[in-house]
């Protein structure tokens, strides 16, 4: 099992460009969280999917961010345009059943200049 | 709104001596994780904590978890230095189940030799 993959690990960016964000979580697993990572804010869930379909994107800052889940292999997270206050890690994991833990991706590490 | 509450946020202690953080939340639920940071990389899953009075140990590290008094511990045995790390609290809010965990701030542990 290669675990949640996510893609790029990093990324360098200016204001105003669209940047993306792609994550692969692990065959089998049902429900797909993207988390964001700051040291002011910690740990915020942006959104999660329940076999490939939003349930709750309450935690998404603005309308320039935008999430999908086409199949059960893939999602992306879109900043559009970026801005230098959503410099962050930006996680992506899964997991299988309710009540299991969550299986974190090596984050993607993106600054915006 | 569901608020997380760790402390210490920070912990610098000497290898062999024992300490426990402490995790309060402040609504009702009975479905708390624990997960470890290394620098620089990714959340693994430490406890899974799903009733009243639970209790989980692996190695120098146990975690319990009290519902009434909305609390939950982790307890380090004997610290040495490959358990530096920050340590995160998670819970979910929601007595259907939502899988939409709210975390703590996370204690940086620093174990010196």
């Amino acid at each position: 099992d290669a675990g949640v993959i996510q893609s790029p690990r990093h990324e360098v960016t200016e204001m105003g460009q669209e940047v993306t964000l792609r994550c692969k979580p692990i065959s089998g697993h049902n429900s797909l969280f993207w988390y964001r990572q700051t040291m002011m804010r910690g740990l915020e869930l942006l959104i999660y999917f329940n076999n490939n379909v939003p349930i709750d994107d309450s935690g998404m800052p603005e309308d320039r961010f935008s999430a999908k889940m086409p199949n059960a292999s893939f999602s992306t997270l879109k900043i559009q345009p970026s801005e230098p206050r959503d410099s962050a890690v930006y996680f992506c994991a899964s997991s299988p059943l309710y009540n299991s833990p969550l299986h974190f991706g090596n984050g993607t590490r993106l600054t915006v200049t | 709104e569901l608020k997380v509450e760790q402390n210490p946020l920070f912990l610098s202690m000497q290898e062999g001596k024992n300490y426990t953080i402490y995790c309060n939340y402040s609504t009702t639920s009975d479905r708390l994780y624990w997960y470890r940071q290394d620098p620089g990389k990714s959340l693994e899953s430490l406890f899974v904590l799903l009733s009243n009075g639970a209790v989980k140990q692996e190695g120098r590290l146990m975690a319990s978890l009290d519902t009434k008094a909305r609390l939950s511990t982790l307890h380090i045995t004997a610290a040495v230095h490959d358990l530096s790390a920050t340590y995160f609290c998670a819970v979910d809010p929601s007595q259907g189940g939502s899988e939409k965990l709210v975390f703590g701030k996370g204690t940086k542990l620093t174990v010196n030799p």
